[in-house]
């Protein structure tokens, strides 16, 4: 399985402010996607991240709220811009990794954030 | 478009009693099922998955999940429920024929608590 870690943990911001979120895979990996996890719900798929090109977005995501990068087949960041309370969420970085003859989606363990 | 129903909130069940925790879905082709655990302040750990072959599935932690495709359904199980199995769990689907989108959708989440 691949190993995930994400910076920060946790942060607590002001409105209109933004945050970068990065993920750091310990190997290379085709797929990487960024979720939300809002108080109390399920997640929800902001984005896939693509190397190499733009990334791709669910619907009620836009890249000018929540740009994405991947440089590599190990790194991703996301970008909460110009935050609202509405944002208050943890976001989760996940890879796909080969499993015998399956894929199998891993979760990094996510950063809380806070807006006030 | 694919879709997992988790219709319990909570499941409550004692220590040492069996616990079962539904799931059912829908997609396009044949399912890709997936469990997960949240425990608190934690990212998503992969407990089992249903790709093909074997309706019975065992996965960590002695969980194990039944595929059934007629009623659609993909139920965790557990012989004896421990209180540190107490915590989120997730039920995740991705279809053979949704192609595009490579990530799982998701279920709303059933929290199970065990009570000594």
């Amino acid at each position: 399985s691949a190993v995930i870690s994400q910076k920060p943990s946790r942060d607590i911001c002001q409105r209109g402010t933004s945050l970068t979120i990065q993920c750091q895979v310990d190997s290379q990996v085709t797929m990487m996607f960024w979720y939300r996890q809002q108080p109390g719900q399920s997640l929800t798929l902001i984005a896939t991240a693509n190397q190499g090109s733009e990334a791709t977005y669910e619907s009620g995501f836009v890249i000018d709220k929540f740009p994405i990068s991947r440089p590599n087949l190990t790194f991703s960041t996301l970008t909460v811009s110009n935050m609202s309370p509405e944002d208050s969420s943890i976001y989760l970085c996940s890879v796909t990794s080969r499993q015998g003859a399956s894929d199998t989606q891993y979760f990094g363990p996510g950063t809380r954030l806070t807006v006030l | 478009a694919q879709s997992v129903a988790q219709p319990e909130d909570q499941v409550n069940v004692a220590e040492g009693n069996p616990l079962t925790v539904k799931c059912t879905y829908s997609v396009s082709g044949n399912p890709y099922l997936f469990w997960y655990v949240q425990y608190p302040n934690r990212g998503l750990q992969f407990l089992l998955k249903y790709i093909t072959g074997d309706n019975l599935v065992k996965g960590s932690y002695g969980f194990e999940a039944e595929f059934n495709k007629s009623q659609t359904s993909f139920h965790l199980k557990k012989p004896s429920a421990l209180v540190s199995d107490s915590a989120l769990y997730f039920c995740a689907v991705r279809g053979t024929l949704d192609t595009g989108r490579r990530a799982l959708t998701f279920g709303s989440g059933t929290r199970l608590q065990v009570q000594p």
